[in-house]
């Protein structure tokens, strides 16, 4: 298994420009999480699903940003319109189940909006 | 509110000596703790959770319910042990908070 599978890896893009980022989980896992890595703030979950449902999206920063997964191996984060504050690098993970248990992070994707 | 703190964001120690990573976490009830670490140009992966009581890498975490501590500790550091450390806490599937890091430096 190549594990959690991210692309782009590296993504640079203007301002006001729709950015989305993209997730095949591990094959079985019924969870998948989205979180922001930046210097400041460190890794800040922005939300997880569980069996492709949005459970707890409390940590997506405003309406700028969506998430969707249409089915269990995909999985979609999308900034519309992107901003400089938004350039981080953005981690996709997934684990068997939620609660409790390992979870498994993808490379990551850095992105610079400038 | 619910967090998990690193009081020191950048530890550093000479080879063969001993380290302890700090955690403390403020939640209610029982969560599951865990330590995660990024090494240079590598993925964030589990290092070790409060659950399983073992000892990877030379890594031992005791949780004290007490102190809400999960201190992460090795007895003799390594070089190669130089990483990002993150404490992580799981309130099954109600609350995922990370901490917000440790980097570790081993100096030769």
């Amino acid at each position: 298994d190549a594990g959690v599978i991210q692309s782009p890896r590296h993504e640079v893009t203007e301002m006001g420009q729709e950015v989305t980022l993209r997730c095949k989980p591990i094959s079985g896992h019924n969870s998948l999480f989205w979180y922001r890595q930046t210097m400041m703030r460190g890794l800040e979950l922005l939300i997880y699903f569980n069996n492709n449902v949005p459970i707890d999206d409390s940590g997506m920063p405003e309406d700028r940003f969506s998430a969707k997964m249409p089915n269990a191996s995909f999985s979609t984060l999308k900034i519309q319109p992107s901003e400089p504050r938004d350039s981080a690098v953005y981690f996709c993970a997934s684990s068997l189940v939620v609660g409790g248990y390992e979870q498994y992070f993808g490379p990551g994707t850095r992105l610079t909006v400038t | 509110a619910q967090r998990v703190t690193q009081p020191e964001k950048l530890l550093s120690v000479f080879k063969g000596a001993p380290v302890e990573l700090k955690c403390n976490y403020s939640y209610s009830g029982s969560p599951e703790l865990f330590w995660y670490v990024q090494y240079s140009r590598q993925r964030l992966q589990l290092l070790l959770r409060h659950i399983s009581r073992e000892s990877i890498k030379g890594f031992t975490a005791d949780l004290n319910k007490g102190e809400t501590s999960f201190h992460l500790k090795k007895p003799f550091a390594q070089e190669e042990d130089s990483a990002m450390y993150y404490c992580a806490v799981d309130n099954y599937g109600q609350n995922f908070v990370f901490g917000p890091g440790t980097r570790l430096s081993v100096l030769p």
